[in-house]
């Protein structure tokens, strides 16, 4: 199957910091990514739309400023969180479209990011 | 308020034994349910789906039940094999949104010798 890689898969930051998590389609392109949060013992919650060329639509109750999405290449949207807070820590993982499959089944997950804010 | 709900967090099965994951969901208006595996520092990858005008859906060892009425959602596994061991979400979509999902939060399997 397509692979999608991100990176890093762990990050460990002081508060007030800004963290890049990277999310590449290796194997395809991908007009449209997906990013998910995932507190513990909670489901993976979408954060946002990234697409491809345009701004990225957000969930409600998630703050576009904190969390900067760019979608600049077919292959490539990265996450920036802004002046992390500990509250931030989290599971971040992104997941992209192959636009020929059949509904839903062409997503393809990254294997997540561990951002642990102190 | 979790729309989709998993409320199993672990699963014991013994190897060549039938194992069964169950989802709850409260909103009539998910019209397509995917079940998803995920293996320890890999991201979910698709397991199998079910459209809401269907009842069964089965690929392999891999059969999804839906009923509607009771906005319930099954995986059956038969036989079930140690590689099975992983983490299970379900996950359901709204008519018209094509990848915006909503997950549960997963049921861990565990298959034994």
């Amino acid at each position: 199957g397509a692979v999608v890689s991100q990176h890093p898969s762990w990050v460990i930051c002081k508060s007030g910091t800004s963290v890049k998590i990277e999310c590449r389609s290796l194997d395809f392109q991908a007009t449209t990514m997906f990013w998910y949060r995932q507190f513990p013992k909670q489901s993976l919650m979408l954060m946002a739309t990234s697409n491809e060329g345009s701004k990225a639509t957000y969930e409600q109750g998630v703050e576009k400023d904190k969390f900067l999405i760019n979608h600049a290449s077919l292959t490539l949207s990265t996450l920036t969180v802004t002046s992390a807070h500990p509250e931030d820590s989290s599971f971040y993982i992104c997941s992209a479209r192959e636009e020929s499959g059949a509904r839903n089944e062409k997503l393809f997950f990254g294997s997540g990011t561990q951002l642990s804010v102190l | 308020d979790q729309q989709v709900k998993q409320n199993s967090p672990s699963l014991s099965v013994q190897e060549g034994r039938i194992s069964i994951l169950n989802c709850d969901y409260t909103n009539s208006m998910f019209d397509y349910f995917l079940w998803y595996k995920k293996y320890p520092a890999e991201g979910p990858t698709f397991l199998i789906s079910i459209s809401s005008i269907k009842d069964k859906n089965e690929d392999g060892r891999f059969t999804v039940f839906l009923n509607k009425s009771a906005k319930h959602l099954s995986l059956h596994i038969v036989p079930s094999q140690p590689g099975d061991s992983a983490v299970y979400f379900c996950a359901a979509a709204l008519t018209g949104t094509a990848s915006k999902l909503t997950f549960g939060t997963g049921t861990r399997l565990q298959v034994t010798l």
